[in-house]
């Protein structure tokens, strides 16, 4: 899989759009970009993930790159419970080699203050 | 259908002693990882199962590390004479794999600590 490069921390005012990067210059065609989020004591969560085009869900909305090599994820109105690390994961579809595994790098630490 | 469960939620052992976690996963899904997480890092990938067949295991699962999913459907991690090392929080997840992958939903996890 791809590695990912994303900021070690961030933070955000309550009620605004957290925006968090990820850059994967080494993306293959076939590859799909994955966010997930880990309260702390907790399992990661999964929260969105697209191929090319941007998504929009219930939680959030990711924004892939034309040449998608960087992605976006953003929180609209962010909340204090979404402190959380955020994961940017990218990993082969279908049954492709290594699609099995989700490989985790630190994430962004995003703290959302009152 | 809750989710993904573990049990225990917490494990305090002396070095030496062997310990088993359990995972249940969703009831649908067939495919179930084990990941272990240090801390501040990232899960680690461990290894995964295709319904009781074990597909893949990763050059972290040592020779004391054992995992079985006899039915196909709850798991089980067996750690033999645990280190200190071995400290670290084990994450089970599941997903449903078909033609395709979907995202997988993790459980909360078994804090192991090895003293």
């Amino acid at each position: 899989d791809a590695k990912t490069t994303q900021p070690p921390s961030m933070d955000c005012a309550e009620g605004r759009a957290a925006n968090l990067p990820c850059n994967h210059s080494t993306i293959s065609g076939n590859e799909y970009v994955y966010w997930y989020r880990q309260i702390h004591s907790q399992g990661p969560q999964y929260i969105i993930h697209g191929l090319k085009n941007n998504e929009t869900n219930e939680m959030a909305s990711l924004i892939i790159t034309e040449d998608r090599k960087s992605s976006t994820l953003i929180l609209p109105h962010a909340t204090l419970r979404d402190t959380a690390v955020y994961y940017c994961i990218v990993r082969v579809a279908s049954s492709g080699a290594g699609s099995y595994q989700l490989t985790f790098g630190k994430g962004t630490k995003l703290s959302v203050i009152p | 259908d809750t989710g993904v469960s573990q049990d225990p939620r917490h494990k305090i052992t002396k070095r030496g002693q062997n310990v088993t976690f359990r995972c249940d996963p969703i009831s649908e899904h067939n495919r179930l990882y084990w990941y272990r997480q240090t801390l501040g890092q990232g899960p680690e990938f461990l290894t995964y199962f295709q319904n009781e067949a074990q597909l893949e295991k990763s050059r972290l699962l040592s020779d004391r590390f054992s995992a079985e999913r006899p039915k196909g459907s709850f798991s089980t991690l067996e750690i033999q004479r645990t280190e200190q090392g071995d400290s670290a929080m084990y994450l089970c997840a599941s997903s449903l794999f078909s033609r395709g992958n979907t995202e997988a939903f993790f459980g909360q996890g078994t804090r192991l600590t090895v003293v």
